[in-house]
């Protein structure tokens, strides 16, 4: 069973600060990896996504995986105050239709 | 563009109570889910359904079940409501393999 799990619980950074959040996995095998982010009553929404080990990067958003070491992570650079939300990291398994999430990281950026 | 369509958006039921949480889709995609998310935080898989008529479970479906009649909807039954699953439903949809996955604004529900 894929065990996804995200650090840290919660995070307070200034405004114009680079925040980095991580996702460890499980299941070596995995194939997708992808966050969203979630404001305060609303759906989550995807923020970006990679299949392959190494670095993308879109606009002030990179994430970065490590397949070997079963990590992922995404920066924030200059972060915002409207960056402030939950993020949650999604792994997709083996067969390519299985998504599970991490259970979440609180960001709060302070102007 | 697509949306999804969680129906209610309220739902108050009775301990014990059988509930029923419906979902639509016009994205026309396969794949389909069912999450709950309790207060602030992340999200735990109940159903996924890879195609219509198919029903694969997820790390918490006991005490659930689903159904996928049509490719375009997903219902979630509560078979036994409990105190300690309040919480919000979330229904989300995706195209294929490696792509995003797409949420509905979720169902809210409150046993009593």
């Amino acid at each position: 069973q894929q065990k996804v799990q995200q650090s840290p619980e919660s995070l307070i950074v200034p405004e114009g600060a680079m925040t980095s959040l991580n996702c460890t996995f499980s299941d070596s095998a995995s194939q997708y990896f992808a966050w969203y982010r979630q404001h305060s009553g609303k759906a989550p929404k995807a923020l970006m996504s990679i299949f392959s080990n190494g670095e993308k990067e879109e606009g002030r958003f990179t994430i970065h995986l490590n397949k070997a070491s079963l990590h992922f992570s995404l920066h924030i650079r200059d972060s915002q105050p409207s960056d402030s939300a939950l993020y949650l990291c999604a792994v997709t398994g083996t067969g390519g239709y299985k998504v599970v999430f991490g259970s979440g990281t609180r960001l709060l950026v302070s102007p | 563009g697509g949306i999804i369509t969680q129906t209610p958006k309220f739902l108050i039921g009775q301990e014990g109570q059988k509930l029923t949480l419906k979902c639509q889709q016009n994205f026309n995609h396969d794949t389909m889910y069912w999450y709950r998310q309790d207060s602030g935080k992340g999200l735990r898989l109940i159903y996924y359904s890879i195609t219509e008529n198919d029903l694969q479970k997820g790390d918490l479906s006991e005490g659930y079940d689903a159904s996928r009649e049509k490719k375009s909807s997903f219902s979630l039954t509560v078979t036994s409501a409990q105190k300690n699953e309040m919480a919000v439903f979330l229904c989300a949809s995706r195209p294929g393999q490696g792509a995003s996955v797409f949420f509905g604004k979720g169902t809210r529900l409150t046993v009593v």
